[in-house]
């Protein structure tokens, strides 16, 4: 069975850019995590989809980042414009609908902004 | 102060030693307790899962729990060079908001 996917796994781009990262989940998984994971600290939660819903998007900074999951499949993440703040991995996760808080998480997307 | 509160180390010790990594929390409503293994350049994947207090085993490692204490641990018997990772502990009061501590680097060193 495939595993989460994301894509690119490695970007680097200048300060102002935009970006974009995708992720496939595993089959069947209706729920759809983004965290951001700074260097040396823990993955922390961006948006949260149930099926194509975003049912969490608290710690989402809207004015620049949105994400969308159209047909309740694959994700896309995007920042526009990036800052040097943002360089980090963006982790995608997702589990399945019987769901016992086990999360199957993807390699990142590591994003350096220059 | 963070929810989760996890020593980021580093950690490192002997080959075949006990490890014992540790986080404290402060949200007396989580209730599932989670231990995320981490390879470098890699995704996190979960190694131990405990629903409220007590322990848990499998093979070399044991997750335990103290609600009361807001203290949950894991322990690693027979510590082996390929359990040199970071270990992220994480919590949460339903099942699918995860609040995750630092992480705790560690090597094993043969």
């Amino acid at each position: 069975e495939a595993g989460v996917v994301q894509s690119p796994r490695y970007k680097i781009i200048e300060k102002k850019q935009p970006v974009a990262f995708w992720c496939n989940p595993i089959s069947g998984h209706n729920t759809l995590y983004w965290y951001l994971q700074n260097l040396g600290q823990g993955p922390e939660l961006l948006i949260r989809y149930e099926n194509e819903e975003a049912v969490d998007d608290s710690q989402l900074p809207k004015d620049r980042f949105s994400a969308e999951r159209l047909k309740g499949v694959d994700s896309t993440l995007k920042i526009q414009p990036a800052e040097l703040g943002d360089s980090a991995v963006y982790l995608c996760a997702s589990s399945p609908p019987q769901n016992t808080g086990e999360l199957f998480f993807g390699e990142g997307s590591r994003l350096t902004v220059l | 102060q963070k929810e989760v509160e996890q020593d980021p180390g580093p950690l490192s010790v002997p080959e075949g030693a006990i490890v014992s990594l540790n986080c404290t929390y402060s949200n007396s409503a989580f209730q599932y307790f989670m231990w995320y293994r981490q390879y470098s350049r890699k995704g996190p994947e979960l190694l131990m899962y405990t629903y409220s207090s007590g322990n848990k085993e499998d093979g070399r490692f044991t997750a335990q729990v103290d609600k009361s204490s807001k203290y949950i641990s894991l322990f690693i018997r027979d510590s082996q060079p390929s359990d040199s990772a970071t270990y992220l502990c994480a919590m949460s009061a339903g099942a699918q908001k995860l609040v995750f501590g630092q992480g705790t680097r560690l090597t094993i060193n043969p």
